[in-house]
């Protein structure tokens, strides 16, 4: 079974500053893949970045990186230079190779002017 | 240009009635998926599929059924077994897991509103 848990449901940063957000995720399969979308007023989906559980490296994204830690099975989001379009829920998740893709219960982050 | 559709965009329906939720996808993806979204539960599974012709359960399935009769096509029947169908839907695709090294997130639709009157 996967399961995704965002234990944050709802936070706030101040426009420039730095925000992490917390996963946490179980999956028994050995390759699987993690994401992080974002999902603005619009309510559509956008992808934020991937991991792939196979590399060790943290993946980047401009502005966006992650702190992926396998053996405690976590996958935090860091925010740096936050901007008030990144006010916005964002989703945890997690996809094996059975194509299963399982999303956490998000959490609201609120961009401060 | 590829993308993902679902139709319609807001969809009404009376108690103990069927309603068909359209979601189609000209990226050539494999994979299919639908959710349930309601107010703090996050994107919920109900539905997806592998491949043509073939279709899993997700988390919360019952009261749902779904076909993948072509690649392009996934639809959602929400039937009147479903005791509280009031909610956002949103469909989405990828390319198989399996496939090591390429760009393997899910595309998503822009939903579909359904709500019982």
């Amino acid at each position: 079974a996967q399961t995704v848990t965002q234990s944050q449901p709802e936070m706030s940063v101040q426009e420039a500053e730095t925000v992490t957000l917390s996963c946490t995720y179980d999956t028994s399969e050995s390759n699987y893949y993690l994401f992080w979308y974002k999902q603005p007023p619009s309510r559509q989906m956008i992808l934020v970045i991937r991991q792939e559980a196979y590399k060790q490296q943290n993946a980047t994204e401009n502005r966006f990186s992650v702190n992926f830690q396998k053996a405690a099975k976590s996958f935090s989001l860091k925010i740096s230079d936050s901007q008030l379009g990144d006010t916005a829920m964002y989703f945890c998740a997690v996809r094996g190779a059975t194509n299963k893709l399982i999303f956490g219960t998000g959490t609201l982050l609120a961009v401060q002017p | 240009d590829g993308g993902i559709t679902q139709s319609p965009k807001y969809l009404f329906r009376k108690e103990g009635q069927n309603v068909t939720l359209s979601c189609e996808q000209n990226l050539n993806h494999d994979a299919m998926y639908w959710y349930r979204q309601d107010p703090g539960q996050g994107l919920r599974l109900i539905y997806y599929s592998q491949i043509v012709n073939d279709f899993q359960k997700g988390d919360i399935a019952e009261g749902y059924s779904v076909s993948r009769e072509k690649k392009e096509s996934f639809p959602l029947t929400v039937t009147s077994a479903q005791k509280n169908p009031t909610a956002f839907y949103l469909c989405a695709s990828s390319i198989p897991g399996q496939e090591i090294g390429r760009n393997t997130e899910a595309f998503f639709g822009q939903g579909t509103r359904l709500t019982v009157v």
